[in-house]
């Protein structure tokens, strides 16, 4: 059973371009969830999917932010015009089933660093 | 709105000593409740979860929490704490009605020998 894969897991950049990552989650889980973590705070929710269908998108998830899962399987978020306030670690989460009772399982993030 | 409050920022135990870490939460019914734990520069693993039934459940690597509705509490104990135990510590809840995990601030751990 592979854990939830996160890609890169570093990235520099300068503010204004425009970044993308990924997260491939575990196999069989329909759920997938973005969250962002700032130093010293804990992670705070900024969308999920259910299968391909984006189902709930926080306030904190800007226009300059784009979540897709095209075929229900990985994921990418696209940060565009990155901002200095945009660095921090960006957490992707999957967990399984048809209730919400079902424990979310993370990836070890990429970390994303504005110059 | 939902929210979870870990009240210790920063918390230094001897190695061997036991080990309680508070967390509070504030939802109008009873919530799903979670302890997860992150070492540095990495993602967070599940140590245990509480949907419903008995209220003191167990988890890995030896911990354990007790929900106390009374005190709207999940506090995570350990009763011998490893070196390997130093990291952060973060509670979550979530409701009913959201798929989303609402965290609190973490509790770091330090683990002296």
């Amino acid at each position: 059973d592979t854990g939830v894969s996160q890609d890169p897991r570093h990235k520099i950049t300068k503010r204004g371009q425009n970044v993308t990552f990924r997260c491939d989650p575990i196999s069989e889980h329909n759920r997938l969830y973005w969250y962002r973590q700032t130093l010293g705070q804990g992670p705070e929710f900024l969308t999920y999917f259910q299968n391909e269908a984006q189902l709930e998108k926080s306030r904190l998830l800007s226009d300059r932010f784009s979540a897709e899962r095209p075929k229900g399987s990985f994921s990418t978020l696209e940060i565009q015009r990155t901002e200095q306030g945009d660095s921090a670690m960006y957490l992707c989460a999957s967990s399984l089933g048809d209730t919400n009772n079902q424990p979310q399982h993370f990836g070890d993030g990429t970390r994303l660093s504005i110059l | 709105a939902q929210s979870v409050t870990q009240p210790d920022i920063h918390i230094t135990v001897s190695e061997g000593a036991s080990l309680e870490l508070r967390c509070n939460y504030s939802y109008g019914a009873t919530p799903y409740l979670f302890w997860y734990v992150q070492s540095p520069g990495q993602g967070l693993q599940l140590l245990l979860k509480y949907f419903s039934g008995d209220t003191l459940v167990q988890g890995i690597k030896g911990f354990e929490a007790e929900f106390k509705r009374s005190q709207s509490s999940f506090n995570l104990r350990k009763p011998s704490v490893h070196w390997s135990d130093a990291a952060e510590y973060f509670c979550a809840s979530s409701g009913a009605g959201s798929y989303q995990l609402t965290f609190g601030k973490g509790t770091k751990l330090s683990v002296i020998p």
